[in-house]
């Protein structure tokens, strides 16, 4: 699997947009790009993923850029819920079986 | 919906004894799922099953660990003579299982301390 790298934490204000990077230089055309949100003593939380086109949810949206190696996940309207670690996962989807793989994520830090 | 619970939420236990870990799915989830996460780091997967069979079980530490499920449904991940580095959070998720893009949904996990 592709290996990711992320700032190891971020501040945002609350109500403001939050954008998480992602670097992925060594994705292939077949590996998707995952995120998932861990907040503090619970499970992770799938947020979004893509393949080559920005994808947008009731979550958040994803920007991946045209070369793929690299992409942004933005929180448009940050509310201090938000606070957590944000995992991004390059990952080659077998069907049926997709083992993820996560690295050290971001820690967000939303203030008031 | 009910999602994935996972009991006990917390269990302290002694260096060398046994532990059993609970795992329910999500109701009709086929595809299941164990991770260890250790304080500071990502969760790390395990094993992973696919009805009642364990089809990739490359993420198991040792031949401690062990896991069923053999109705399909609930799983029980096993630890034999626990050791003070078994000590963390696991984690369990489960998915539709058969689609390309199959998205996990997790468990709050049980905390396991060794001591």
């Amino acid at each position: 699997d592709a290996k990711t790298t992320q700032p190891p934490s971020m501040d945002c204000a609350e109500g403001r947009a939050a954008n998480l990077p992602c670097n992925h230089s060594t994705i292939s055309g077949n590996e998707y790009v995952y995120w998932y949100r861990q907040i503090h003593s619970q499970g992770p939380q799938y947020i979004i993923h893509g393949l080559k086109n920005n994808e947008t949810n009731e979550m958040a949206s994803l920007i991946i850029t045209e070369d793929r190696k690299s992409s942004t996940l933005i929180l448009p309207h940050a509310t201090l819920r938000d606070t957590a670690v944000y995992y991004c996962i390059v990952r080659v989807v077998i069907t049926g079986f997709q083992k993820l793989v996560f690295g050290t994520g971001t820690r967000l830090l939303v203030s008031p | 919906g009910a999602g994935v619970s996972q009991t006990p939420s917390n269990k302290v236990t002694e260096k060398g004894k046994y532990v059993e870990l609970r795992c329910d799915p999500i109701s009709g989830h086929t595809a299941l799922y164990w991770y260890r996460q250790s304080l500071g780091q990502g969760p790390e997967f395990l094993i992973y099953f696919q009805g009642t069979g364990a089809a990739d079980d490359s993420g198991l530490p040792n031949d401690r660990f062990f896991a069923v499920r053999p109705e399909g449904s609930v799983s029980t991940l096993k630890i034999q003579r626990t050791e003070r580095g078994d000590s963390a959070v696991y984690l369990c998720a489960s998915s539709l299982g058969g689609l390309r893009t199959d998205t996990q949904y997790f468990g709050p996990g049980t905390r396991l301390t060794v001591l």
